[in-house]
């Protein structure tokens, strides 16, 4: 067990349906990361929080995906208008500080299945 | 384009032998690189981070070089354990304050 969290675990959607997942970090850590992970494949960068402020988000990222963190503790990702695509698991890390070379923490993760 | 690999099959290993994964990189210059371990269901564990001017670095039974000239990183786990069976992923540094690249991971089997 890292320290961080993730619910749900796991979720089952119909298309078309929203979903929102949700991350603990471990406490102080002020970076939080989302990343997806099909099988067979690397996790890839969604987007990232330093405390509350999103920095970051990928270019892939669709504008049905949207995350925030409110008062910089934990954060929420939520998925609109699912599509059988975007079944993958959702992992959520952390890290202590800004330092690019700061260990990431991951949790286990949530994976969405979209029928 | 830019491109991380490593060893798409799956690596079997005979307990208490050495075993070696790859790291291949194409079109970057990281500052460092890292590896973690994944087991299934569960998100990925750090194991070790190695910059671009370290040629080695090594925790318990565990190895990592780093040669930029090669673009390549080697992990090696010594006295393999069948605990030790997971998949292996790699991640470089982009040189930006945010983002890893990650690669597709090596399934390591140690057979007891």
């Amino acid at each position: 067990d890292t320290g961080v969290s993730q619910d749900p675990r796991h979720k089952i959607t119909k298309r078309g349906q929203n979903v929102t997942f949700r991350c603990d970090p471990i406490s102080e850590h002020n970076r939080l990361y989302w990343y997806r992970q099909t099988l067979g494949q690397g996790p890839e960068f969604l987007t990232y929080f330093q405390n509350e402020a999103q920095l970051e988000k990928s270019r892939l990222l669709s504008n049905r995906f949207s995350a925030e963190r409110p008062k910089g503790s934990f954060s929420t990702l939520e998925i609109q208008r699912t599509e059988q695509g975007d079944s993958a698991m959702y992992l959520c890390a952390s890290s202590r500080t800004a330092q690019s070379t700061d260990t990431q923490y991951f949790g286990p993760g949530t994976r969405l299945t979209v029928l | 384009s830019q491109k991380i690999e490593q060893n798409s099959e799956a690596l079997n290993i005979q307990e208490g032998k050495t075993a070696t994964l790859t790291c291949n990189y194409t079109n970057y210059s990281p500052a460092y690189l890292q590896w973690y371990r994944q087991d299934p269901g569960r998100g990925p564990v750090f194991l070790l981070l190695i910059r671009e001017n370290e040629k080695e670095k090594r925790k318990e039974r565990l190895k990592v070089t780093f040669d930029t000239t090669l673009k390549q990183s080697l992990f090696h786990i010594t006295a393999s354990q069948p605990a030790d069976s997971a998949t292996y992923l790699c991640a470089l540094d982009i040189r930006s304050n945010y983002q890893l690249i990650w690669g597709a991971g090596t399934k390591l089997i140690i057979k007891p």
